[in-house]
């Protein structure tokens, strides 16, 4: 157990929904990563957060935001969602605000688009 | 892309040999990582080696960087049933806060 933990472990939903996903660091980290993994685009790094703050971009599409509340979960918004939309959505934190340091993954949200 | 590639993207192995995936990728990067992931579960941290080191190990398994060939192998040890899981490498861009993740390789060990 990595200590970071997701909500919902599964999400079925129909194409133009909007979702959101939840995401609660490691106790004492203060950054959290969200990654979608999909079969066709592998791993791919969407944003990162810390304390509160956008730290980093990646490949995050504009239908997407995320946020980092005070008490340093996160939420990641998925808007319109479209079919491509279905993958594994990860969430990871690390103590800092260094990228490169060991992360820690949560268990992911399968997400399904209908 | 700096998306690493792994190689090979499978790999089926007997219990007791030894596993070796190779990960190659296209800038400079000041660390790479390798991670593993059992079926449709989270990634977990293996092991760290930083651009100016040339080997590590850990356990059963040793990493090896060439920053010159812009690769990297990671190779495990008297494999284990349990060992069977998809195996990634990341590494960041040197160049900004961006994080990528390769391929995977997916290796099965057979008992």
């Amino acid at each position: 157990d990595s200590g970071v933990t997701q909500t919902p472990k599964h999400l079925i939903t129909a194409t133009g929904q909007r979702v959101t996903l939840r995401c609660s660091p490691r106790s004492g980290d203060l950054s959290v990563y969200w990654y979608q993994q999909s079969l066709d685009q592998g791993l791919q790094f969407l944003i990162q957060y810390y304390n509160g703050e956008e730290r980093a971009k990646g490949n995050i599409l504009e239908r997407f935001s995320a946020q980092q509340f005070p008490d340093l979960h996160s939420e990641l918004n998925l808007s319109s969602l479209e079919l491509g939309d279905s993958a594994l959505y990860f969430c990871a934190s690390t103590l800092g605000t260094v990228i490169t340091d060991t992360q820690y993954f949560g268990p992911g949200t399968r997400l399904t688009v209908l | 892309s700096q998306q690493g590639e792994e190689d090979p993207q499978a790999l089926s192995i007997q219990e007791g040999e030894n596993a070796t995936m190779n990960c190659s990728y296209k800038t400079s990067i000041n660390n790479l990582q390798w991670y593993r992931q059992n079926s449709g579960r989270g990634l977990v941290h293996l092991i760290l080696i930083r651009s100016n080191e040339r080997e590590k190990h850990s356990g059963r398994l040793r990493v090896t960087l060439d920053t010159s060939k812009k690769s990297s192998s990671l190779l495990i040890t008297a494999s284990r049933a349990a060992d069977t899981a998809s195996y990634f490498c990341a590494t960041d861009a040197n160049t900004g806060n961006q994080f990528y993740f390769g391929t995977g390789t997916s290796l099965t060990v057979i008992p």
